[in-house]
């Protein structure tokens, strides 16, 4: 069972440009979320997505992000325009339907770092 | 606010040693603590997961408390090996448990 699958591993952009980051849970899990680790910076929630849902979009910034979840295919996370200030290490992680609560467990991707120029 | 605080930010041990990484939290109203540890460049390995109303849970030689009236978790490594260095992190579920509230970290490096 592969774990959490994260893609492109590095990712570089220039400013303006968009960068689109791919995960792909781990085979039977339905719950999504990205976080994102700023530079010297403690991980940060961004966003909570079940199948073709926004659950939880609270850290989120309000422009230029934006996330999904389709019915089939990886979840992205988009970022239209990147400034500098975008560079970070963006963490995916999953968790199994039937652990709500309590019980919910998160495993994680490798991540992907992402450089803007 | 939520905020997550890990003490000490960075430690150096000899190997062998016993040691103690201590968390603390705000937030009341927690689901679950969950412990990470993350190396270099790498993604987060969930260590130990601790449901709201427990008070411990052990993995190896990993022991973890919960302490939900004093808004405090400490992770116990016993007998740390050079290959226990790495940043650890702690965690706090909130938001139904599916929002995780992170510490920036305690640096660990356990020598030769």
């Amino acid at each position: 069972n592969a774990g959490v699958m994260q893609n492109p591993r590095h990712l570089v952009r220039r400013r303006g440009q968009e960068a689109r980051l791919r995960c792909s849970p781990m085979k039977g899990h339905s719950h999504v979320y990205w976080y994102r680790q700023l530079p010297e910076e403690g991980l940060k929630f961004m966003v909570y997505l079940q199948k073709e849902n926004i659950i939880d979009e609270s850290g989120m910034p309000k422009e230029r992000f934006s996330a999904e979840f389709p019915k089939e295919g990886p979840s992205i996370l988009r970022i239209q325009q990147v400034v500098r200030g975008d560079s970070a290490a963006y963490f995916c992680a999953s968790s199994p339907p039937g652990l709500e609560g309590p019980k919910n467990i998160q495993y994680f991707g490798a991540g992907t770092r992402l450089s803007v120029l | 606010k939520q905020e997550v605080t890990q003490i000490p930010a960075a430690l150096s041990v000899p190997e062998g040693e016993n040691l103690v990484l201590n968390c603390s939290f705000t937030d009341s109203a927690i689901y679950n603590l969950q412990w990470f540890r993350q190396d270099p460049g790498k993604g987060l390995t969930s260590l130990l997961l601790i449901q709201s109303s427990q008070r411990e849970q052990t993995s190896g030689r990993l022991n973890a408390s919960l302490d939900k009236s004093s808004g405090r978790s400490t992770l116990y490594i016993a007998a740390s090996q050079p290959g226990d260095s790495a940043t650890y992190l702690c965690a706090e579920g909130t938001g139904g448990g599916n929002k995780l509230t992170f510490g920036t970290g305690t640096q660990l490096k356990v020598e030769l």
